[in-house]
């Protein structure tokens, strides 16, 4: 695809109900991060994978957050028993390593735009 | 711990004049440095970056930043806005390799005829 795709843009939750956000990343990119954006603030890092792996997963609020890439491409974030301050943009991105370099230079991230989750 | 700020919430600009969006970090080594631009209901988009080098960094859309070490900033300018660059601005630090960002809380442009 041409860029990072987010499913669904829009989501509607009653308090306590599950929800499930999807993340597509460009082809080939290796690394995958989340990021929660509460109305007028900043993305807030939420967790990362390289491949597969869960490298960082500090950001997540509580344990009702569960992110997956089970197959080092396609992502899920999954939030149990939704809050209302939980509230927010959920932006996606992807990044790989600059080719001709060494793995591991940073490159840029690209980002997706976003899922915007409400919980009534 | 890595922090960015921005101090101004909203700036308000006339169309043609010039721009500076302040931005100051605090990493403790060389940081990698970002600005974003987001427009309503949009994802973030790159404007630009700098990992090393010179210390003036040109970006998309006739952006350009600044870094310097000695006072922690990284400011965006652009000499004459457009109206289309009303939206949202973000400051962004990293660490070397693919490491996750931490955002600034961002400065709001309008742009006025």
């Amino acid at each position: 695809g041409a860029g990072v795709s987010q499913s669904p843009r829009y989501k509607v939750a009653k308090r306590g109900q599950d929800v499930a956000l999807r993340c597509d990343p460009i082809s080939g990119h290796v690394s995958l991060f989340w990021y929660q954006q509460a109305l007028g603030q900043g993305p807030e890092f939420l967790t990362y994978f390289q491949n597969e792996a869960q490298l960082d997963k500090s950001g997540l609020p509580s344990d009702r957050f569960f992110a997956e890439r089970p197959e080092g491409s396609v992502s899920t974030l999954k939030i149990q028993r939704t809050q209302q301050e939980d509230s927010a943009v959920y932006l996606c991105a992807s990044s790989s390593p600059t080719s001709g370099r060494a793995v591991g230079d940073y490159n840029e991230q690209f980002f997706g735009p976003g899922t915007r989750l409400t919980v009534l | 711990a890595q922090s960015v700020t921005q101090p101004d919430i909203h700036i308000t600009v006339s169309e043609g004049a010039s721009l500076e969006l302040r931005c100051n970090y605090s990493y403790g080594a060389t940081p990698y440095l970002f600005w974003y631009v987001q427009s309503p209901g949009q994802g973030l988009q790159l404007l630009l970056k700098y990992f090393s080098g010179d210390t003036l960094v040109q970006g998309i859309k006739g952006f350009e930043a600044e870094f310097k070490r000695s006072q922690s900033s990284f400011n965006l300018r652009k000499p004459s806005v457009h109206w289309s660059d009303a939206a949202e601005y973000f400051c962004a630090v990293g660490a070397s390799g693919n490491t996750p960002l931490v955002f600034g809380k961002g400065t709001r442009l309008s742009v006025i005829a």
